[in-house]
């Protein structure tokens, strides 16, 4: 059974600061890792990582994925209070129409 | 470009009744289409997912079924509620397998 780790489960940090969020992930048939950015309703997508050592970059955030060590970091610099919301990882694996496994989420509060 | 709606976005209902829970696509052709509940406490779990019409494929076994009467709707049913099927459900659809899928705003049931 597929299994995706995320940690810590709560951050809290001041505006200005940078964070890193963790996933770790045990999969069969591995396809590609996401992150979602949940505030109050939909996750909304981020990042599909599919390739060890590449980092996808997006403004402040960006992300990489180890799949020999299985886990993907998010690195958030010069947070904003906006970026206050629980962040999400998901493993994609082979299964039927590749269904997300998703983590517990990360909820980082960004204090002004 | 695309877009996904869910209706109702809170419900609160008694044990023991009916549930009708929709949500449609627009935008786009024989999305692949996803049925996630999110309890508190836990991640999102998948429940339910299709690839075409009238095909549908359950992840847990459970209270609950889907149906997918047409190309771009998906519906999730229980004839009797219970306690445990109180929640945050989420629709979401994807393209392809493999990419990224992406959320309606969800709904929130809350069981009597």
């Amino acid at each position: 059974e597929d299994k995706v780790v995320q940690s810590p489960l709560s951050l809290v940090v001041h505006e200005g600061d940078t964070v890193t969020l963790n996933c770790s992930y045990e999969v069969t048939n591995f396809r590609s890792l996401l992150w979602y950015k949940q505030e109050k309703k939909a996750p909304t997508f981020l990042f599909m990582l599919t390739s060890s050592g590449i980092e996808k970059k997006s403004g402040r955030l960006s992300s990489i994925l180890d799949k020999k060590e299985l886990f993907s970091i998010l690195n958030i610099t010069a947070t904003q209070t906006g970026d206050s919301a629980i962040y999400l990882c998901a493993d994609h694996s082979g299964g039927g129409a590749d269904g997300l496994t998703f983590g517990k989420g990360t909820h980082l509060i960004i204090q002004p | 470009s695309q877009t996904i709606h869910q209706w109702p976005a809170t419900l609160v209902q008694p044990v023991g009744s009916p549930l009708s829970l929709e949500c449609t696509v627009e935008g786009t052709s024989n999305p692949n289409l996803y049925w996630y509940r999110q309890a508190a406490g836990r991640g999102l779990q998948l429940l339910f997912y299709s690839v075409g019409i009238g095909q549908i494929s359950s992840e847990v076994p459970q209270n609950l079924s889907a149906s997918r009467p047409q190309d771009r709707q998906f519906i999730l049913s229980s004839k009797k509620l219970l306690l445990s099927d109180s929640g945050f459900y989420l629709c979401a659809w994807s393209e392809l397998n493999s990419q990224p899928q992406h959320f309606g705003d969800g709904t929130r049931l809350s069981i009597l």
